[in-house]
């Protein structure tokens, strides 16, 4: 089964470093999304792509947070600086189409000391 | 404003019983709901889904239903099974050119032997 990979899977340092998070969506897929779970808030959505053009990144804290979509198999999410309150795991998910169900990677656990 | 609920934080079954997950949603315009399924340390994994013109959708042992008077679904799960123990996700989408998915924060769900 095609899957969605993001790397690193685990994430430790120190606050003020910067932060990148790489996505590798399911190829064929035109939509990427970005997604932060915590404990207080659940799942939520950050920003996200439709062929490589950012359609709404209104959930992102905009003067630290910033995702690309470099080409259409690389979605990065960076942070910098970072702060001990962006610590959670972050999920990117794929689509091929509106209403289709999205595929979500494994996730990057990110913990800011 | 919590769009999407999930008022069930946990729910404890044994295995062979039915599991029933209940979730409602506050906004109108949703119309197509999912389930997503997540082990711990592991991506959502989307389970089954429903469109607002169907009140029931099954898949093997996962029977969605939706009441939209009502702006209820609910997942059965049946007979439920050890393996089915983890956190499930409620989603709605409003379709169009939207391409959001809300998601409710989850009921863990765990089935004894």
């Amino acid at each position: 089964d095609a899957r969605v990979t993001q790397t690193p899977r685990h994430k430790v340092t120190e606050m003020g470093q910067e932060v990148t998070m790489r996505c590798q969506p399911i190829l064929g897929h035109n939509t990427v999304f970005w997604y932060r779970q915590t404990m207080m808030q659940g799942l939520e959505l950050l920003a996200y792509f439709r062929n490589r053009a950012p359609l709404d990144d209104s959930g992102m804290p905009k003067d630290r947070f910033s995702a690309e979509m470099p080409d259409a198999t690389l979605a990065t999410l960076k942070i910098q600086p970072s702060e001990p309150r962006d610590s959670a795991v972050y999920f990117c998910a794929s689509r091929q189409g509106w209403n289709q169900p999205q595929h979500f990677g494994d996730g990057t656990r990110l913990s800011i000391l | 404003d919590q769009q999407v609920k999930q008022n069930s934080p946990s729910l404890s079954v044994q295995e062979g019983r039915i599991s029933i997950l209940n979730c409602d949603y506050t906004n109108s315009m949703f119309d197509y709901f999912l389930w997503y399924k997540k082990y711990p340390a592991e991506g959502p994994t989307f389970l089954i889904s429903i469109s607002s013109i169907k009140d029931k959708n099954e898949d093997g042992r996962f029977t969605v239903f939706l009441n939209k008077s009502a702006k209820h679904l609910s997942l059965h799960i049946v007979p439920s099974q050890p393996g089915d123990s983890a956190v499930y996700f409620c989603a709605a989408n409003s379709g169009g050119s939207n391409y959001k998915l809300t998601f409710g924060k989850g009921t863990l769900l765990t089935v004894n032997p």
